[in-house]
């Protein structure tokens, strides 16, 4: 069975942290990772990964992608108050897989 | 229009009623997804358009949920005979494979159901 498992679930730090979010995946005919932010009612679209090991960066965030141990890390630098949110990792094969989601809280 | 519009935002209605929720799709893209989130739960699958294909509806939750897709574009998720537990955010995305290695997600906004 297809399946994103993200971690850790939840995440308290305090302004001007790093954060490390993890997503491992067990998914057939994988095409994409995907990481999106969720605020309020729809996810934000952060980053697509496709190829190992190519860093993708927008401001203090980062991710990469490790196809052959199947995971991809999300790092956000200097933590702001505002990038309190859930952030969700899902992956592409012909559907959408998406993880639990990872509950991060910036504390000031 | 350039991104994925959901209507209404918002819609409150009387259990028992029927609701009808709209999804515009980036032009161009041919896979579409509806999917809920009820408050403080992960993302729920319901029902996935590709193309001229059967949609894959293996996630509606009832038969009182039933969605189409017109001409390869807009979709209607539907509702009929309102429950409480039908109360959550419903999201649409859009799906675009622009070569064979890579596909693109992008989400509406999301109607926010409330079923009072």
């Amino acid at each position: 069975e297809d399946k994103v498992v993200q971690s850790p679930l939840s995440l308290v730090v305090h302004e001007g942290d790093t954060v490390t979010l993890n997503c491992s995946y067990e998914v057939t005919n994988f095409r994409s990772l995907l990481w999106y932010k969720q605020e309020k009612k729809a996810p934000t679209f952060l980053f697509m990964l496709t190829s190992s090991g190519i860093e993708k960066k927008s401001g203090r965030l980062s991710s990469i992608l490790d196809k052959k141990e199947l995971f991809s890390i999300l790092n956000i630098t200097a933590t702001q108050t505002g990038d309190s949110a859930v952030y969700l990792c899902a992956v592409i094969n012909y559907q959408l897989i998406w993880g639990a989601g990872t509950k991060l809280i910036i504390k000031p | 229009g350039a991104g994925v519009s959901q209507s209404p935002s918002n819609k409150v209605t009387e259990k028992g009623k029927d609701v009808e929720l709209r999804c515009d799709p980036i032009s161009g893209h041919t896979a579409l997804y509806w999917y809920r989130q009820s408050l403080g739960q992960g993302l729920e699958f319901l029902i996935y358009f590709q193309g001229n294909s059967a949609p894959d509806k293996s996630g509606l939750p009832s038969d009182r949920f039933s969605a189409e897709r017109t001409g390869g574009s807009v979709s209607t998720l539907t509702i009929q005979r309102t429950q409480q537990e039908d109360s959550a955010v419903y999201l649409c995305a859009s799906i675009f494979t622009p070569d064979r290695m890579n596909t693109e997600a992008f989400f509406g906004q999301g109607t926010r159901l409330t079923v009072v």
